[in-house]
């Protein structure tokens, strides 16, 4: 069974652009977390997909947003990147999301973006 | 606010040893509390999942313990292999909050030979 899959794995932007991530859940799993990983604030979550619908969303500015597709694939988008924006951003599918009260979730390797 | 707090957030053992990491945290009700583990440089990889109904929970090599009352969790390590080292993160769900997730800042843990 193939796992969580994000792509692209490395990116470099410029302060002001905007970027897209994607990530493909394990197959049969709906839900998809975004999250954001830093040295100095660790993990921090973002928002939640479940069936299309952002079901959870964290502390992050409007910048951040999100969407996911009939297939369960979703993108992550931040606009207006700034430099504190570098970071890990990793996805994580499960079946049942953060509502399921021991479902597992299965993260992607991350995508690393430099804000230059 | 929600806090999770985790010690030591860095630790050296000897390859065999056994090892214990704490977690303490203030979110309740929590749905469930989790452990990960994340290798340098990759995704973080689920360990143990308890509910607040259940107080100790095995994976292998690893033990979660957990006491509600106290709020406060522990991962115990038997037998540390270098392919341990990494870092070893708590996450809490938050029952009233649409269960949105709290994480601890992790615990770095190094395994010499």
């Amino acid at each position: 069974k193939a796992g969580v899959t994000q792509t692209p794995r490395y990116l470099i932007k410029t302060r002001g652009q905007q970027v897209t991530l994607s990530c493909s859940p394990i197959s049969g799993h709906r839900s998809v977390s975004w999250y954001q990983q830093t040295p100095g604030q660790g993990l921090q979550f973002l928002f939640e997909y479940f069936s299309e619908t952002q079901r959870n969303k964290g502390n992050f500015p409007g910048r951040f947003s999100g969407r996911q597709f009939s297939n369960s694939r979703s993108e992550m988008n931040v606009s207006t990147l700034e430099l504190g924006d570098s970071a890990l951003y990793l996805c994580a599918s499960s079946r049942e999301g953060t509502s399921g009260r021991s479902d597992t979730q299965y993260f992607g390797p991350g995508t690393r973006l430099t804000v230059l | 606010k929600n806090q999770v707090e985790q010690s030591p957030q860095s630790l050296i053992i000897l390859e065999g040893k056994n090892c214990t990491l704490q977690c303490n945290y203030t979110v309740s009700p929590f749905s469930n509390l989790r452990w990960y583990k994340q290798d340098t440089g990759r995704g973080p990889v689920s360990l143990t999942i308890m509910t607040f109904s259940e107080n100790t929970k095995s994976n292998g090599r690893y033990t979660a313990t957990l006491d509600a009352d106290t709020k406060q969790s522990s991962l115990h390590i038997t037998a540390s292999q270098l392919s341990d080292s990494a870092s070893y993160i708590c996450v809490v769900s938050d029952y009233n909050a649409g269960n949105m997730l709290t994480f601890g800042g992790g615990t770095r843990l190094m395994v010499k030979p």
